[in-house]
């Protein structure tokens, strides 16, 4: 059974300090990782990543996904009160089961 | 408009009765992809169309689910005598892949479904 683990499951940090995320899986046919935000609403898009190694970085987040040891991680730097949110982790797969695979998602705080 | 939308955006319902809720994906996106939401989880994956034939039904909890899309754009997602374990957030998303494991998929805001 294809399986996502994200950790931790929540955080509390400060304003200005540097958070990492964790997200392991296994699934057969995998395609992509994406991470998403989401606040009280609709999940928003961050990052797709399909190749090992390679750092997507938008603003004070970055990404990079290693397909040998099955996980990703999700950096925040100089972290915000808006910033809080719950971050979660997808993963894709080929062979026509498009539908992502999810996990439980990491409850980020950030306290002023 | 920009995004994908979701109505009705909260329903309650009571214990047997029907519920259909909508999803408008965003124009042009050929993939459209159902997800259940519980409390403290991660979204489930239900069902999901490309454009009007639905590829993967394999999600659905029971046949009390049903999923439609009869023009290839917007989806109807209709669920028969509602129980409590239904009560959750469906989500809806699009994306312009055909295979779409390979895009990202774009979120509505969800439809917060209560079964009383």
């Amino acid at each position: 059974e294809d399986k996502v683990v994200q950790s931790p499951l929540s955080l509390v940090v400060h304003e200005g300090d540097t958070v990492t995320l964790n997200c392991s899986y296994e699934v057969t046919n995998f395609r992509s990782l994406l991470w998403y935000k989401q606040e009280k609403k609709a999940p928003t898009f961050l990052f797709m990543l399909t190749s090992s190694g390679i750092e997507k970085k938008s603003g004070r987040l970055s990404s990079i996904l290693d397909k040998k040891e099955l996980f990703s991680i999700l950096n925040i730097t100089a972290t915000q009160t808006g910033d809080s949110a719950i971050y979660l982790c997808a993963v894709g797969r080929g062979g026509g089961a498009d539908g992502l695979t999810f996990g439980k998602g990491t409850h980020l705080i950030i306290q002023p | 408009g920009a995004g994908v939308s979701q109505s009705p955006r909260y329903k309650v319902a009571k214990r047997g009765q029907d519920v259909a809720l909508r999803c408008d994906p965003i124009s042009g996106h050929v993939s459209l992809f159902w997800y259940q939401q519980a409390l403290g989880q991660g979204p489930e994956f239900l069902t999901y169309f490309q454009n009007e034939a639905q590829l993967d039904k394999s999600g659905l909890p029971s046949d009390r689910f049903f999923a439609e899309r009869p023009e290839g754009s917007v989806s109807t997602l209709k669920i028969q005598r509602t129980q409590q374990e239904d009560s959750a957030v469906y989500l809806c998303a699009s994306s312009l892949a055909l295979t779409g494991g390979s895009y990202e998929q774009y979120f509505g805001p969800g439809t917060r479904l209560t079964v009383t």
